[in-house]
């Protein structure tokens, strides 16, 4: 398979955990981004990465997020002190190098569920 | 004003009949546009994308895009059980802005 792929798919924690979330994009895209999901909403984005830099963050990702590409491959997005406002569908999509019709394809999404 | 608005509720459509679907974005400038299909508790898959005024035909779906309205549609022709999702119109400025998505319904 070499579709987006996103680690773990589901995760429960209790509030004030941190947790950890792995993405591999598609094997030959440079950009990886990030965007939650709640119940009955579009995804929302977080940010992005061209290769191991990160180009944009929105201001949605507080200082509790944090996310990272060191190698331009994998990322990483991690949450610190976990709140319950943060349970969302967590989603990873990848595309080639900015083109106009480079479209992103998405992961099946890390669903975080916070006590 | 959110950058993507798809403000019709669910939508129920007999099956074989048409399903219509509106979208309108804030940003003149925008480019790129897209339909996304997501079936409950999966990601979002991509079925349609438009880049240039007027329409865009692939299977049974037709997309239709009007820059000076700032409006896109999605049409789907023949309606299946099997479309029955929500659909996700998104605008592409390096990252996707989405609309919030209209629910499908299509009933044998």
């Amino acid at each position: 398979d070499t579709g987006v792929s996103q680690d773990p798919r589901h995760k429960i924690t209790k509030r004030g955990q941190n947790v950890t979330f792995r993405c591999d994009p598609i094997s030959e895209h440079n950009r990886l981004y990030w965007y939650r999901q709640t119940l009955g909403q579009g995804p929302e984005f977080l940010t992005y990465f061209q290769n191991e830099a990160q180009l944009e963050k929105s201001r949605l990702l507080s200082d509790r997020f944090s996310a990272e590409r060191p190698k331009g491959s994998f990322s990483t997005l991690e949450i610190q002190r976990t709140e319950q406002g943060d349970s969302a569908m967590y989603l990873c999509a990848s595309s080639p190098t900015s083109g106009r019709q480079n479209t992103q394809y998405f992961g099946p999404g890390t669903r975080l569920t916070v006590l | 004003q959110k950058e993507v608005e798809q403000n019709s509720g669910p939508l129920s459509v007999p099956e074989g009949a048409i399903a219509s679907l509106n979208c309108t974005y804030s940003d003149r400038g925008s480019q790129s546009f897209f339909w996304y299909r997501q079936y409950s508790g999966k990601s979002p898959e991509l079925i349609m994308s438009i880049y240039s005024n007027g329409d865009k035909e692939d299977g049974r779906f037709t997309a239709q895009l009007n820059k000076a309205s700032q409006y896109v549609s999605l049409l789907i022709r023949d309606s299946q059980p099997s479309d029955s999702a929500t659909y996700l119109c998104a605008v592409r400025n390096n990252r996707l802005a989405f609309g919030k998505g209209n629910q499908v319904v299509v009933i044998p």
